[in-house]
């Protein structure tokens, strides 16, 4: 069984401050991990995802994510919060690179100028 | 990139009626295609696995009567929500596999959702 919990559901930054959206997983195989943009009205966009390999993981529109096996977290970073920022971020945990994933329930970014 | 969409993006019915919702994959073959339903502020949930030539795995608690699903090429997927009551509300969101080989092959992409209002 996998699942996801991110923690706060709003996180509310300033234009140029730094972003950090937090994700806790748990999966009893190793996981595959994945960060989801959404804007209003419209489906998902892969920010990043974490399959092998280098923990750091390095995505679209300068966001980046550090898999940490012991504590389970793959926290979503970026170095300055820009407008266009402002979206619905999903994190998600599979136990492939690609098909099923259980999704976090979400948070909500805003960006204030 | 891949694309894919999803037709119409936003219908509106009455009780008792059925919609068709289609997801196509425009520039790759999907043998795999996923749909998801998301409430308002709420996360995606998958509801069923539908596969080229095959029936569909539907994900426990949802009825495989109601929410009927046909992937009858390797470009197309439909959901046909049947006897659409209020309850059944929702944002509707497609997925499909594509994997283009070599290392992390495989990539699943979402279509823009539909949004079905049933009055």
């Amino acid at each position: 069984a996998q699942s996801v919990t991110q923690l706060g559901s709003h996180v509310s930054v300033s234009e140029g401050a730094l972003v950090l959206l937090r994700c806790n997983y748990s999966s009893s195989v190793p996981p595959y991990l994945f960060w989801y943009v959404q804007y209003p009205n419209q489906g998902l966009q892969l920010l990043l995802k974490y399959t092998t390999g280098a923990t750091l993981v390095k995505g679209i529109n300068g966001f980046e994510a550090e898999f940490k096996k012991s504590e389970t977290s793959f926290h979503l970073t970026k170095p300055s919060a820009h407008m266009s920022d402002a979206a619905e971020y999903f994190c998600a945990v599979g136990d492939t690179n690609a098909g099923k994933s259980t999704f976090g329930d979400g948070t909500t970014l805003t960006v204030k100028p | 990139g891949a694309v894919v969409s999803q037709h119409p993006s936003r219908v509106i019915c009455k009780s008792g009626t059925s919609v068709k919702i289609e997801c196509r994959s425009l520039d790759f073959q999907a043998t795999t295609m996923f749909w998801y339903r998301q409430f308002p502020k709420q996360s995606l949930m998958l509801m069923a696995t539908s596969n080229e030539g095959s029936k569909a795995t539907y994900e426990q608690g949802v009825e495989k009567d109601k929410f009927l699903i046909n992937h009858a090429s390797l470009t197309l997927s439909t959901l046909t929500v049947t006897s659409a009551h209020p309850e059944d509300s929702s944002f509707y969101i497609c997925s499909a596999i594509v994997n283009r080989g070599g290392l992390g092959g495989e990539t699943q992409y979402f279509g823009p959702g539909t949004r079905l209002l049933v009055l």
